[in-house]
């Protein structure tokens, strides 16, 4: 296991257009997390599931924003009609159970830029 | 609500001196975990050091080190012999128990040679 990959690592896409971002998380974990994180700015949470269930969604989460995670394994994030105002990192990131002695394991990112 | 404030948007140091990070919290919880990440640029975010709040020993792990005031709420990290490798954004961030991480705005740093 070599860590969370998430895909694409860029994404460029033209404003109104949907995107789908993938994130794979370390095997063991079951908590899976996203968040977004704007040019020098902290990473913002947005939503994080345990195991295939979706726990708690942030008020950022607009209804333009979806996520799954079907089998408890890889997620998904999808952004509807996509707005300039999306443009930022998105961040995935795996934990155990226990986050609190762990932390959190994070990807690379995705890069989405709204033209 | 929980909040984290890092007041230091950037800072720089010379090699192997030590710098120090900032950090304050405001939170209502008793039982939490405070956390420093380093986001080196175009890397993904690594753990530095982690500490739990009901603990009065400060953590420490090879060249860092925090300075956990409970009572003023104050988080700070403490980078000792400073190496180029340092150069990153540091974010300090807050974790109640069973919650999530809430981040602060960072600090970016730079090691000078």
């Amino acid at each position: 296991d070599t860590g969370v990959s998430q895909d694409p690592r860029h994404k460029i896409t033209k404003r109104g257009q949907n995107v789908t971002f993938r994130c794979d998380p370390i095997s063991e974990h079951n908590r899976l997390y996203w968040y977004r994180q704007t040019l020098g700015q902290g990473p913002e949470f947005l939503t994080y599931f345990q195991n295939e269930a979706q726990l708690e969604k942030s008020r950022l989460l607009s209804d333009r924003f979806s996520a799954e995670r079907p089998k408890g394994s890889f997620s998904t994030l999808e952004i509807q009609r996509t707005e300039q105002g999306d443009s930022a990192m998105y961040l995935c990131a795996s934990s155990p159970w226990d986050s609190t002695n762990y932390g959190y394991t994070f990807g690379s990112g995705t890069r989405l830029t709204v033209v | 609500a929980q909040t984290v404030t890092q007041s230091q948007p950037e800072m720089s140091v010379q090699e192997a001196e030590t710098v120090t990070l900032s950090c304050t919290y405001d939170t209502s919880e008793s039982n939490y975990y405070l956390f420093w990440y380093k986001q080196p640029p175009s890397r993904q975010m690594i753990l530095v050091i982690r500490q739990e709040a009901y603990k009065q020993q400060n953590a420490t792990e090879n060249r860092f080190s925090v300075n956990f005031q409970k009572a003023a709420k104050s988080f700070s990290l403490k980078i000792s012999d400073s190496q180029l490798g340092d150069t990153a954004m540091y974010f300090c961030a807050f974790m109640k128990h069973g919650g999530k991480l809430i981040f602060g705005q960072g600090t970016e740093l730079s090691v000078k040679p």
